[in-house]
């Protein structure tokens, strides 16, 4: 079966770093998506990883490692309005996009 | 760019209603389109895949005869519950692929809270 696995919650401090981490396996790989879902809101993209690598977009990084089926998002210079949920998913050989059950971030003063 | 907006943001309706939502893409063109439904502290999940011009494929366990889904352009589908109950109440979110970009990335439409009564 096919199946994504991140942290139910995790906690940090307002300024610090904070790394979120998602495995994979799916049936086959077209790319790994980042979102961010702030209660009651619907999801907002972050990043796509489709090679091996880091890519760095502001606050926010992503790294894929396909060899492992290893994903993580890095958030910097926490702020509070990152509290929210992050969502991984990977788009399967169908195209079809699976998703994470998303990992609740608590940024604390 | 890749703005997708979707109407109405909440509706309160009585239980046996039909209930109608909007999915557009503002500034591009989206062959395919999704709907998912998200209830409180739960994951999305995918109800149905919209392409447009064919019929929508529904994933396992949701009745397409009671949520229809139409794709007739290449930037509207519209999500139909039909004789919605209390149990239909949720969050529905769809999301449309940029076929014109390099990714395959869906955005996200800012969901429709349906409460039936």
């Amino acid at each position: 079966g096919q199946n994504i696995d991140q942290p139910t919650e995790m906690t940090a401090t307002e300024g610090a770093i904070v790394q979120i981490n998602c495995t994979y396996q799916t049936s086959g790989f077209n790319g790994l998506f980042w979102y961010q879902q702030h209660a009651g809101e619907a999801p907002t993209f972050l990043s796509y990883n489709v090679l091996d690598g880091l890519e760095e977009k502001g606050r926010f990084s992503s790294f894929l490692s396909r060899s492992k089926g290893y994903s993580y998002l890095l958030l910097k210079e926490l702020q509070m309005k990152d509290s929210a949920s992050y969502l991984c998913a990977v788009l399967d050989s169908n195209y079809q996009l699976i998703w994470g059950a998303g990992t609740k971030l608590i940024i604390k003063p | 760019g890749a703005v997708v907006s979707q109407h109405p943001s909440w509706v309160i309706c009585k239980s046996g209603t039909s209930v109608k939502i909007e999915c557009r893409s503002l500034d591009f063109q989206a062959t395919t389109m999704f709907w998912y439904r998200q209830f409180p502290k739960q994951s999305l999940m995918l109800m149905a895949t919209s392409n447009e011009g064919s019929k929508a494929t529904y994933e396992q366990g949701v009745e397409k005869d009671k949520f229809l889904i139409n794709h007739a352009s290449l930037t509207l589908s519209t999500l139909t519950v039909t004789s919605a109950h209390p149990e239909d109440s949720s969050f529905y979110i769809c999301s449309a692929r940029d076929g014109g970009r390099e990714t395959d990335t869906q955005y996200f439409g800012p969901g429709t809270r349906l409460t039936v009564l």
